[in-house]
């Protein structure tokens, strides 16, 4: 069946400038995760979704960072005044249990 | 607060012969933890995963791990490397529930020579 995916794959943006990144996770997934992915910090956890609880927004970097997930299915990350130290790869993740389902990420680049 | 170390940033080795990328983990939890592979350009796949049930938990690709407590230790083996096993291996935690965020580790490169 079709997995998680994510647009656009790539995204060139300048300094300042917001972006939006879009996840579509599995079908009948409950769970809804964003990491990011950087040279020297690994992958990261930035937020997760769970039904229609509050989402654990702990991971987050700061406040130009947020994300939605309408209708408890496709989910947005926004990034507001991006910062060069933005620039990453930021995967989806979706999950029904124990196993998380990786897309295969945005790669921002704030120049 | 749980934690990974993935003990070698960079393992070489030459086709054919045995693969060992080292894991340790800290949990409060009784823990559930994960081998995932990424390949260049690709996304992160699951290789393998264990979750309180056999500690010696068989893998895709002829990958496996074993799961010891005493050491706090889930080292990823495999018999005979492949070409194609060339990736970004990492080691991973989460606190045994269903719906938590994963802890990553750094990251282990594994190159394959011919």
């Amino acid at each position: 069946g079709a997995g998680v995916s994510q647009s656009p794959s790539n995204k060139v943006t300048e300094k300042g400038k917001d972006v939006e990144l879009r996840c579509d996770p599995i079908s009948g997934h409950t769970a809804l995760y964003w990491y990011r992915q950087s040279l020297g910090q690994g992958l990261e956890f930035l937020i997760y979704f769970q039904g229609n609880s509050a989402p654990d927004k702990s991971g987050l970097p700061s406040d130009r960072f947020s994300a939605e997930r309408t209708g408890g299915s496709v989910s947005t990350l926004t990034i507001q005044r991006t910062q060069q130290e933005d620039s990453a790869v930021y995967l989806c993740a979706s999950s029904s249990g124990y196993e998380q389902y990786f897309g295969p990420g945005t790669r921002l680049t704030v120049t | 607060a749980q934690s990974v170390t993935q003990l070698d940033s960079h393992v070489s080795v030459s086709e054919g012969t045995p693969v060992l990328l080292r894991c340790n983990y800290s949990s409060s939890y009784s823990p559930s933890l994960f081998w995932y592979v990424q390949h260049p350009n690709k996304g992160l796949q699951l290789l393998l995963k264990y979750t309180s049930a056999a500690t010696l938990v068989k893998g895709i690709n002829g990958f496996e791990a074993e799961f010891k407590k005493s050491e706090t230790s889930f080292h990823l083996t495999k018999p005979s490397a492949h070409m194609s096993d060339a990736a970004e291996y990492f080691c991973v935690v989460n606190n045994n529930q269903a719906g938590t965020a994963l802890i990553f580790g750094k990251g282990t490169t594994l190159s394959v020579s011919s």
